[in-house]
């Protein structure tokens, strides 16, 4: 099992542009998730999906959207970058309730 | 929704001494309370978790206590070693939504 998935590690963009966080599970979980984790704040949950075709807003979902067409992918999208969503970003995936994390992706809008 | 603190934000012990680490919730309905560790630039990973029916719970040197009624739970690492050096968060899940601390430097001194 290669577990949580995500690509790229590292992204540079620049503002207003668009991207796709790309994240796959090979563990068959209904519940995934995306996370950004900023300095002294902690994670703070930005979308969910409780199974395909489902998904839901967290605490900070603004310009970010979400799509889950399959069990395994869970992409999060940036509609236009902007410097405030410099961050690292990690998608998670959930078996009775413990959280798999992917590696994260550190993005930085310029 | 959920809203999750955690106290101390940067914690330093010598080695050998105590840690705890303090979190309050405030959604009653929260009934999973997991404990991540962040290794610098790593995922967040599963140290131990405690479910809304029990009170403590130990596995070799840390332990978390939960109080219901108060909503709040902790963490405990004795004997700290150096290896113990990192960032800790805290969680509260109600139904696979999961909403974390902001976390907790914690710094072993040898």
């Amino acid at each position: 099992n290669a577990g949580v998935t995500q690509t790229p590690k590292f992204q540079v963009l620049k503002t207003g542009q668009s991207m796709t966080l790309q994240c796959a599970q090979d563990m068959n979980h209904e519940y995934m998730s995306w996370y950004r984790q900023d300095p002294g704040m902690g994670l703070r949950l930005i979308h969910y999906s409780v199974g395909a075709g489902i998904t839901d807003q967290g605490e900070v979902p603004n310009g970010y959207n979400v799509s889950r067409s399959t069990t395994e992918d869970f992409p999060l999208r940036l509609l236009s970058a902007a410097p405030s969503q410099t961050s690292v970003y990690f998608c998670a995936s959930m078996r009775n309730t413990e959280a798999f994390f992917g590696q994260g992706t550190r993005l930085t809008v310029v | 929704g959920e809203n999750v603190e955690q106290h101390p934000s940067t914690l330093s012990v010598q080695e050998g001494d105590s840690a705890v680490i303090k979190c309050t919730y405030s959604d009653s309905a929260s009934n999973y309370f997991p404990w991540y560790k962040q290794e610098l630039g790593k995922r967040p990973q599963l140290i131990i978790d405690i479910r809304s029916n029990v009170g403590e719970k130990k596995d070799q040197r840390i332990a978390v206590t939960l109080n219901k009624t108060a909503k709040h739970f902790s963490l405990h690492i004795t004997e700290t070693q150096p290896e113990d050096s990192a960032v800790y968060f805290c969680a509260a899940n109600n139904n696979n939504d999961m909403r974390f601390g902001a976390g907790t430097r914690l710094t072993v001194k040898p």
